[in-house]
């Protein structure tokens, strides 16, 4: 099956750790993305990547890190310096830019809590 | 399953009846929308999209308005069965924009039997 792969489902994270959300697609996609999801609100850009290796800040990347080594993962970090990590987190591919349509799929999501 | 939003707009119909959900949009620049639901504890799924050079599209059971004057976009569900219950999001963005979508806050769509 096609399609864009989140693990885990559900991530606890204690005070200080550093916790990592893996996202992998086999869509063939060269752009990836991730958003937090807020209760009340809607989707908010951490980090995109158009390409391997390389990869950009959205509107609210303080306290996350991201890496794109392989076209297939874009796993995100959480890191202790997000001071309130407790959402939902999404995760999708979209196809490069070529003067078509710029859908975004989304995968399952991972809810993220903190103990 | 998991809330995505304890707080957003909420549409109840009865089943049977057509929704109409609401958007307004922010960039009057912007040539590509795109309307996707998400069911409880799951990723957003795409419904239906329009280019602004149209202001009408069809899909199954689903129709999507576009009014560039006001910067307004709907989504009609003819017909609105209980597994239409979702919120529902709209996206826009800039042909020259590569791959980047600004997601509106979304609309709780409720469906009574």
């Amino acid at each position: 099956d096609g399609g864009i792969t989140q693990s885990p489902k559900y991530l606890f994270r204690k005070e200080g750790q550093n916790v990592t959300l893996s996202c992998e697609q086999n869509l063939n996609h060269d752009a990836m993305y991730w958003y937090r999801q807020d209760p009340g609100q809607g989707l908010r850009l951490i980090y995109y990547s158009q390409i391997v290796n390389d990869f950009q800040k959205g509107d609210i990347a303080e306290g996350y890190s991201v890496s794109r080594e392989k076209k297939e993962s874009f796993p995100l970090t959480v890191t202790s310096a997000q001071k309130n990590p407790t959402a939902f987190y999404l995760c999708a591919s979209s196809a490069p830019y070529r003067g078509g349509k710029n859908i975004q799929y989304f995968g399952a999501g991972t809810r993220l809590s903190v103990l | 399953g998991e809330s995505v939003g304890l707080h957003l707009p909420t549409l109840s119909v009865q089943e049977g009846d057509n929704s109409i959900i609401n958007c307004a949009y922010s960039n009057s620049a912007s040539d590509y929308f795109i309307w996707y639901k998400q069911e409880s504890g799951k990723g957003p799924q795409f419904i239906i999209d329009i280019r602004s050079n149209m202001d009408k599209r069809q899909g199954q059971r689903v129709t999507v308005l576009l009014n560039k004057t006001v910067k307004h976009l709907s989504l009609q569900i003819a017909a609105t069965q209980p597994g239409d219950s979702a919120v529902y999001f709209c996206a826009e963005t800039l042909e020259n924009a590569g791959n980047m979508l600004t997601f509106g806050g979304g609309t709780r769509l409720m469906v009574k039997p």
